[in-house]
This record gives C-alpha cells, sequence and structure tokens, in this order.
C-alpha cells in the first residue's frame, strides 16, 4: 500500500530536549515536505527536500532542521524545542514536476512543555 | 503576497443536502489549484488537482470549478454523508521553477443526521 508513515503519532516533551520525528514513504518519490498546522493557520512548509541530499527551507524554518540521506527518509529534528514549536506536523511526499497528487502522513501531535 | 481565502469557514447541513464552498486566491504566477479533505486528526487527502485549462473535475460527489480569470474556485458537494463532515482545504500551486503551494484554512463542514 503506498503510504507516508510518520512516528511518533504523538510526543510530549520539555523545552530543550532535543527530539527527532521520523518520516517514511514507499513511492519512490523525489519531493518530500515537512509542514506545521495550528489552529486558524493554514498549513505552512517548514523544509522540503526535491530529492537527495537536496533539502532547502518553507516558509517557517526556524528552529527546525531536516536531513535526506535516503530517497524514502526525511526525519525533521528539533534541537532545541520551546513552547511555541507545539503543533501538529505533517510530512507529504509527490514527485517532482508539477501537478501531481502529494500524499500526506497520518500527521505527529506535538507538546512542547 | 501569495494568499488563499476559503468561506464560509464552517457550515452545517443536513445528511442528503448538497452544498458549495468558496476559494478565491491571488497567487502567482498560477500553476494550478488542489482540493483537500481531511478528517479530524489526519492527514489531508487530495480530492483534485486542476491546471490553468481546466474548469471543473469530479471525483465521485466532489465537483471542483476553477476560475482562472476571477481567481475562484468552488467545490460543490453532492447528496452529502455523514462521512463528508471534515475539513476541505484549497491548495493554490504557483510556478517558481519549482511548485510553491500556498494552503488556505479551510472550511470546516459538519452534516448532520
Amino acid at each position: 500500500e503506498a503510504q507516508v508513515t510518520q512516528n511518533p503519532r504523538y510526543l510530549i516533551t520539555v523545552t530543550g530536549k532535543k527530539l527527532t520525528v521520523t518520516c517514511s514513504q514507499n513511492m519512490n518519490h523525489e519531493y518530500m515536505s515537512w509542514y506545521r498546522q495550528d489552529p486558524g493557520l493554514g498549513l505552512r512548509q517548514i523544509y522540503y527536500s526535491m530529492n537527495v541530499e537536496v533539502t532547502d527551507k518553507g516558509d517557517v524554518p526556524e528552529g527546525y532542521k531536516v536531513s535526506r540521506k535516503e530517497k524514502r527518509n526525511f526525519p525533521l529534528i528539533l534541537e532545541s524545542p520551546s513552547p511555541n514549536q507545539t503543533s501538529l506536523y505533517f510530512c507529504a511526499s509527490r514527485n517532482s514536476g508539477f501537478s501531481y497528487e502529494q500524499y500526506f502522513g497520518p500527521g505527529t501531535r506535538l507538546t512542547v512543555t | 503576497k501569495n494568499q488563499v481565502e476559503q468561506s464560509p469557514q464552517s457550515l452545517i447541513i443536513l445528511e442528503g443536502k448538497n452544498c458549495t464552498l468558496q476559494c478565491n486566491y491571488t497567487v502567482s504566477p498560477f500553476s494550478n489549484l488542489r482540493w483537500y479533505k481531511q478528517d479530524t486528526g489526519r492527514g489531508p487527502v487530495s480530492l483534485t488537482i486542476m491546471t490553468f485549462s481546466e474548469n471543473t473535475k469530479s471525483n465521485g460527489r466532489y465537483t471542483a470549478t476553477l476560475d482562472a480569470d476571477t481567481k475562484q474556485s468552488s467545490l460543490h458537494i453532492t447528496a452529502s454523508q455523514l462521512s463528508d463532515s471534515a475539513s476541505y482545504i484549497c491548495v493554490v500551486s504557483a510556478d517558481f521553477g519549482n511548485e510553491k503551494l500556498t494552503f488556505g484554512t479551510g472550511t470546516r463542514l459538519t452534516i448532520i443526521p
């Protein structure tokens, strides 16, 4: 089954404790991205990757890091989480180019206290 | 600044009735427009993707229209079902050499029996 998986689905942590949210896709997509979704705001892109070893900032990259060492995986790293990073996070993937369907993961609900 | 505005913010209708959701955008250079359905606590799922040359696209009981001149789109849902209760997100893609997506904040649709 074609899918994007994320782990963990739920995470409660404390300020400053480094964490990683994993993302994996099995569709051989070149393009992967991370979004955050907050009440009253549309999904906002954090980082994206157009292929292995190629990553770039989205609209709200501050406080986040990513890496793309393999085509299928695109982890999101919070080196020193802060309460304003409490949010619902989605990983997504699609083929590069235009008008390709984008597939979203199930989401990771992160709470930073 | 590229923006996508959706209306209404929320809508409640009786099961079996039809409804229409609106999307206005100020995104350029325009590439395509997408509608997604997002169930509570889950990732968005693609309903339709329309390019500049398409003005109508259907997916079962969902029909999207696009007027590129007025920069408006609508999503019409026919014979609503309880399972249609979800948020519907309009997403407009701009062509900056690579594809850049701008998300609306969504319309929260509730179907009541």
